[in-house]
């Protein structure tokens, strides 16, 4: 069974520019996460959508944004980037609740603005 | 509101047992355990569901007392293998759908 999967693996992008995520979770899970990891913070959490539904969200600005599609494949969204969005970004998959199931994460995507 | 891991790092050599804590102050439905190596995505390691519950694998394990939502994550004759940055978490009682993780701890194996 094919891992989770993340796209781009690297981006670089300026401040003020916006940028897309995809991933791609395991086949036969619905629910994704999406997680920004930096080196002072640990993974913090975005928000999980379960078939299509954003169930949750974090302690994020409006600036960040995500979908979920009809085959689970989710994409998040970063707007108006700033240079403290530089982190690794990373979604994990799971069957059902991530509150008992199991969360495959992703390889994660670096974002750097410079 | 994240939750607190001890200590932040730690250094043995291979074969020495370690003890990683982990302390939250909201209550957590569950708490989850993963390991990540640098550059790497995190991987399970274990998932404990109520109050009382120790698990193990291999020669890592870990208990979870509900009451003092506290967690500890035993490794046993470590592995220069051990190495990498461990996570706890687990989500909020009252919003399962969210999990939140703390701040990690740094394990380092040496020969």
């Amino acid at each position: 069974k094919a891992g989770v999967t993340q796209t781009p693996r690297y981006l670089i992008k300026t401040r003020g520019q916006q940028v897309t995520l995809s991933c791609s979770p395991i086949s036969g899970h619905r629910s994704v996460s999406w997680y920004q990891q930096t080196p002072g913070q640990g993974l913090q959490f975005l928000f999980e959508y379960f078939s299509e539904t954003q169930r949750n969200k974090g302690n994020f600005p409006g600036r960040f944004s995500g979908r979920q599609f009809s085959n689970s494949r989710s994409e998040m969204n970063v707007s108006t980037l700033e240079l403290g969005d530089s982190a690794l970004y990373l979604c994990a998959s799971s069957l059902g609740t991530p509150a008992v199931d199991t969360q495959y994460f992703g390889p994660g995507t670096r974002l750097t603005v410079l | 509101q994240q939750p607190v891991q001890s200590p932040q790092a730690v250094i043995l050599r291979e074969g020495e047992d370690a003890v990683i804590n982990c302390s939250s102050s909201k209550a957590l439905y569950s708490v989850h355990w993963y390991r990540q190596k640098h550059g790497e995505a995190p991987v399970f390691l274990m998932i404990l569901l109520k109050g009382g519950e120790q698990k193990g694998h291999d020669k890592i394990s870990a208990s979870f007392n509900e009451k003092k939502q506290q967690s500890s994550l035993y490794l046993t004759a470590s592995q220069l293998s051990y190495s990498g940055t461990y996570f706890c978490g687990g989500p909020l009682w009252e919003n399962t759908d969210k999990l939140i993780f703390g701040t990690g701890t740094r394990l380092q194996v040496f020969p």
